[in-house]
């Protein structure tokens, strides 16, 4: 069973510009969960998605958005990039349908520097 | 809403030592609580959760955790630390619904010979 993997590893990116984030998620876990965890901080919970439809979302303006894949794989997008969302981006996924009692598993994360 | 509250932002603690880093939630109804740790450029590895049975949850690594909810607490123990424990550790709430996790801001444990 192979693990939860990212990419790209670090990114910078300039105000204003937009990026897209990458998560492989373990084979037959149905649901992915994104979250941001800046500089000192615990992380943040972005959005779920389960079965390709997005089922939870934390307090993300709507330039956070997210595609989930048939094939275990998502995107987080980010639109018109603000200074302040630099930080780490965490998916995790889990093989059911996202209840808060199932382990989920996280990926190494993505470092985003917004300048 | 969920939160939780992790007192102590770094502790230091003497390898063979014992550990106990705290925790305090606060949620309405009866909580889903884990425990992660980070290692530095790794992602969050679930140590234990809990949400019913046993108050006493015992986890990977020879970690362990309480919960007291006349406290609001569920602290994360470990009897005898080792240098590999360094690492910073998160207290997380979870909601029933669906898989809204809130993290705490974290202990930095440092472990010194």
């Amino acid at each position: 069973e192979t693990g939860v993997t990212q990419s790209p590893t670090h990114l910078i990116k300039t105000r204003g510009q937009q990026v897209t984030l990458r998560c492989s998620s373990q084979s037959g876990h149905n649901t992915v969960s994104w979250y941001q965890q800046a500089l000192g901080q615990g992380p943040q919970f972005i959005f779920q998605y389960y079965r390709e439809e997005e089922n939870g979302r934390g307090n993300f303006p709507p330039r956070f958005s997210g595609l989930q894949f048939p094939n275990y794989s998502s995107e987080l997008n980010v639109n018109a990039l603000e200074l302040d969302d630099s930080a780490l981006y965490l998916c995790a996924s889990s093989p059911g349908g996202g209840q808060p009692q199932e382990t989920q598993y996280f990926g190494p994360g993505t470092r985003l520097l917004v300048l | 809403a969920q939160s939780v509250t992790q007192p102590d932002i770094h502790i230091t603690v003497s390898e063979g030592a014992s550990l106990e880093l705290r925790c305090n939630y606060s949620y309405g109804a009866t909580p889903y609580l884990f425990w992660y740790v980070q290692s530095p450029g790794q992602g969050l590895q679930l140590l234990l959760k809990y949400f019913s049975g046993d108050t006493l949850v015992q986890g990977i690594k020879g970690f362990e955790a309480e919960f007291k909810r006349s406290q609001s607490s569920f602290n994360l123990r470990k009897p005898s630390v080792h240098w590999s424990d360094a690492a910073e550790y998160f207290c997380a709430v979870g909601a029933q619904g669906y898989q809204k996790v809130t993290f705490g801001t974290g202990t930095k444990l440092q472990v010194i010979p």
